[in-house]
């Protein structure tokens, strides 16, 4: 079984430039969430699909960071325009069940200059 | 006060020994409780999961839970150089707020 996969694996940005992460889950998680790690820091939620439905967004930091699930299968996160404070490790999971084991994606690690 | 505290370590064990990591939490209301392995520059892999107090063992890691005191532990018995990573612990809440609330975590050296 194919884990959590997330491309691009880097990316280095210009400040104000646009970038767009994607995310596959497993196959057959209706669950996915997106988690962000900046320098020093825990790793915090961002959100959470269930299928192509926005369950819990009360972690998006702004409202230049848009989620997308089409169809339910693979998500993208978009941020734009891209701030410096942008920077760090995106993390993508996915669930089976909701409330139970969350497995994770190899991060993008995002550098805006 | 932080939601998931651990101690960030480093914390070295020789290797044979039993490493033991420790984590609190803060709200009485979480129920989902995780570690997470990660080595350096790669993501959080999951190792254990426990849901109700007391002990659950899967082979060289036994996790324990006490709710009453807002504790989790994970030991790992036999210790290799290959267990030197960073242990993140994690808590959620069940259906309706699965997100999980991450520790700083425990960097583990294992000593040859």
């Amino acid at each position: 079984e194919a884990g959590v996969t997330q491309f691009p694996s880097h990316s280095v940005i210009e400040k104000g430039q646009t970038v767009t992460l994607r995310c596959d889950p497993i196959s057959g998680h209706d669950n996915l969430y997106w988690y962000r790690r900046v320098m020093g820091k825990e790793i915090k939620f961002l959100l959470h699909f269930v299928k192509e439905s926005k369950q819990d967004e009360s972690g998006m930091p702004n409202n230049r960071f848009l989620a997308e699930r089409t169809g339910g299968t693979y998500s993208t996160l978009k941020v734009q325009p891209a701030e410096l404070e942008d920077s760090g490790v995106y993390f993508c999971a996915s669930s089976q069940v909701r409330g139970y084991e969350q497995y994770f994606g190899p991060g993008t690690r995002l550098t805006v200059t | 006060q932080k939601e998931v505290e651990q101690n960030s370590g480093p914390l070295s064990v020789p290797e044979g020994a039993i490493a033991s990591l420790n984590c609190t939490y803060s709200d009485r209301g979480s129920q989902s409780f995780f570690w997470y392995r990660q080595y350096s520059g790669k993501s959080p892999e999951l190792i254990m999961s426990i849901y109700s107090n007391g002990d659950k063992e899967d082979g060289r890691f036994t996790a324990q839970l006490n709710k009453a005191s807002q504790y989790v532990s994970l030991l790992i018995r036999d210790s290799q150089p290959s267990d030197s990573a960073t242990y993140l612990c994690a808590v959620s809440f069940n259906f309706g707020n699965e997100k999980l609330t991450f520790g700083t975590g425990t960097r583990l050296t294992i000593i040859p």
